[in-house]
């Protein structure tokens, strides 16, 4: 079985750039969830679709936007981009039942460097 | 809101025992996972905790109190491939799952 798979896994854009992550979850699992991780920090969450909807997203700006396609992969875009953007993007996928959906499975990451 | 805090590092040596505690706040309470990340790897799932007790997975074990909102993992016969970075992580109302900020692990020979 497939894990999560993102892509690309690594990203050099400069600043006011746009960067596009994307994300393909696990045969079976309609949750993914993306997180940031700045170097030497812990996981902030980002934003959580489930069945192709945005059910609940972090403290982030308007500028971090995405969405989740009917085959349940998901696109994170990052507009107008920051040197602190700069971080390693984590994407996760989950079946979303109650107990599943504190068991998420991680993909290895996309690092984005702004320049 | 919710929020979680655990020590930033702590350090042991092969062989040994080690508990890393989390203290979280939350509005409702779905359960308190741990995973764990190697430098440069992706998050891996290690246990969660809906009710109060004792889970056992092999040398790892996870701890939960709700009425106190802590819980700990407890890692024994520790070895050189136990150092990392545990996260702990509880869902709430929000429904997301948040993350502390980890504790970094080293394991001495």
């Amino acid at each position: 079985e497939a894990g999560v798979t993102q892509s690309p896994t690594h990203l050099i854009k400069t600043r006011g750039q746009q960067a596009t992550l994307r994300c393909s979850p696990i045969s079976g699992h309609t949750s993914v969830y993306w997180y940031q991780q700045a170097l030497g920090l812990g996981l902030q969450f980002l934003l959580w679709y489930d069945e192709g909807e945005e059910r609940n997203r972090g403290n982030f700006p308007p500028r971090f936007s995405g969405r989740q396609f009917p085959n349940y992969s998901s696109e994170l875009n990052v507009n107008a981009l920051e040197l602190e953007d700069s971080a390693l993007y984590l994407c996760a996928s989950s079946s979303g039942q109650l107990t599943g959906a504190n068991v998420l499975t991680f993909g290895a990451g996309s690092r984005l460097t702004v320049l | 809101g919710q929020s979680l805090e655990q020590p930033s590092e702590v350090t042991a040596v092969e062989g040994a025992i080690v508990q890393i505690n989390c203290t979280y706040q939350t509005s409702g309470f779905y359960g308190l996972s741990w995973y764990q990340q190697h430098d440069g790897g992706a998050p891996t799932f290690l246990s969660y905790n809906a009710l109060d007790g004792l889970e056992e997975t092999g040398r790892f074990s996870s701890f939960l109190s709700r009425s106190d909102s802590y819980g700990y993992l407890l890692l024994q016969e520790l070895q050189m491939k136990d150092s990392a970075s545990y996260f702990c992580a509880v869902r709430g109302d929000t429904d997301k799952l948040i993350f502390g900020t980890g504790t970094r692990l080293q394991v001495f020979p």
